[in-house]
C-alpha cells in the first residue's frame, strides 16, 4: 500500500536558522498538508495545498512559514529563522479527494 | 469557534472488558467527524469516519449532535488496542483542515 514518506526523521538546528523538511505525498494524491504537533499537546493544522497554491492556512502559519511543492512528487515546509517554540513533530499528509487524509510518520524538529 | 475535547488523557482497561473513548465537539454546524489511532513507533492511521458508519477493528461511534459527542466504542478490548486515539473534527464540507483533539493513550492490561 502507498504511503506518505517524510524526511528526516529527526532534524536538530540552531535558533535562527532555516530548516526544510520534506515529504512525498502519495503519488496520485492531490491535496497536501502540513500538521505539527508540540510535544504534549494537541495535533494542529497549519496549512493545506491544492493545485499548486495554498488553499487554506491556520494562524500558526505566518510570514515565517513557507510550502512549495518543486517538482512532482515532493512537497516541503520551509521554517525561516527558526524559534524555540517551533520544535515539534511536524507531519505531512496527502489526500486524493478532499477528506481522506493519509498521513506521514513524522519529522521532529529539534530547535536549540 | 471548533473543538474537540477528549476529556481523558489515560485510559486504562483490562483484556476483554468494554472500553469507552469519549470525544465532545464544539461546533455550530454540522462538521464530519474522525477518530484516528497511533500505534506505538507508528503513523496517525484513519480508524473511521461517521459518516461510512463501518465498524472497524470492533470500534463503533455514533455521532451524537444533541450531545455533541461522537464516543468511540468496543464491546472486548484486545492488548492490541493499546494506543493513543484522537478524535478530530472537519468542520464542514469541503473544508481543508483537521481539528484534533488532545488525544486519549488507551492501555489494555492482560
Amino acid at each position: 500500500e502507498p504511503e506518505v514518506t517524510q524526511t528526516p526523521s529527526h532534524q536538530v538546528t540552531q535558533m535562527g536558522q532555516e530548516v526544510i523538511l520534506r515529504c512525498v505525498p502519495i503519488s496520485n494524491h492531490l491535496y497536501f498538508y502540513w500538521y505539527r504537533q508540540i510535544l504534549g499537546q494537541k495535533v494542529e493544522f497549519l496549512v493545506s495545498f491544492y493545485n499548486n497554491e495554498i488553499s487554506e492556512k491556520s494562524e500558526i502559519f505566518d510570514d515565517q512559514f513557507s510550502v512549495e511543492r518543486p517538482d512532482g512528487s515532493n512537497f516541503t515546509l520551509k521554517i525561516r529563522s527558526t524559534k524555540l517554540e517551533d520544535s515539534a513533530m511536524y507531519f505531512c499528509a496527502s489526500s486524493a479527494t478532499s477528506g481522506m487524509w493519509y498521513f506521514g510518520p513524522g519529522t521532529r524538529l529539534t530547535v536549540t | 469557534a471548533q473543538r474537540v475535547t477528549q476529556p481523558e488523557k489515560l485510559l486504562s482497561v483490562f483484556k476483554g472488558a468494554p472500553v469507552e473513548l469519549k470525544c465532545n465537539y464544539s461546533y455550530s454546524g454540522s462538521p464530519e467527524l474522525f477518530w484516528y489511532v497511533q500505534y506505538s513507533r507508528q503513523r496517525l492511521q484513519l480508524l473511521l469516519r461517521h459518516i461510512s458508519r463501518e465498524s472497524i477493528k470492533g470500534f463503533t461511534a455514533d455521532l451524537n449532535k444533541g450531545e455533541t459527542s461522537f464516543h468511540l466504542k468496543k464491546p472486548f478490548a484486545q492488548e492490541e488496542d493499546s494506543a493513543m486515539y484522537y478524535c478530530a473534527l472537519r468542520p464542514i464540507q469541503g473544508a481543508q483542515k483537521l481539528v484534533f483533539g488532545q488525544g486519549t493513550r488507551l492501555t489494555i492490561n492482560p
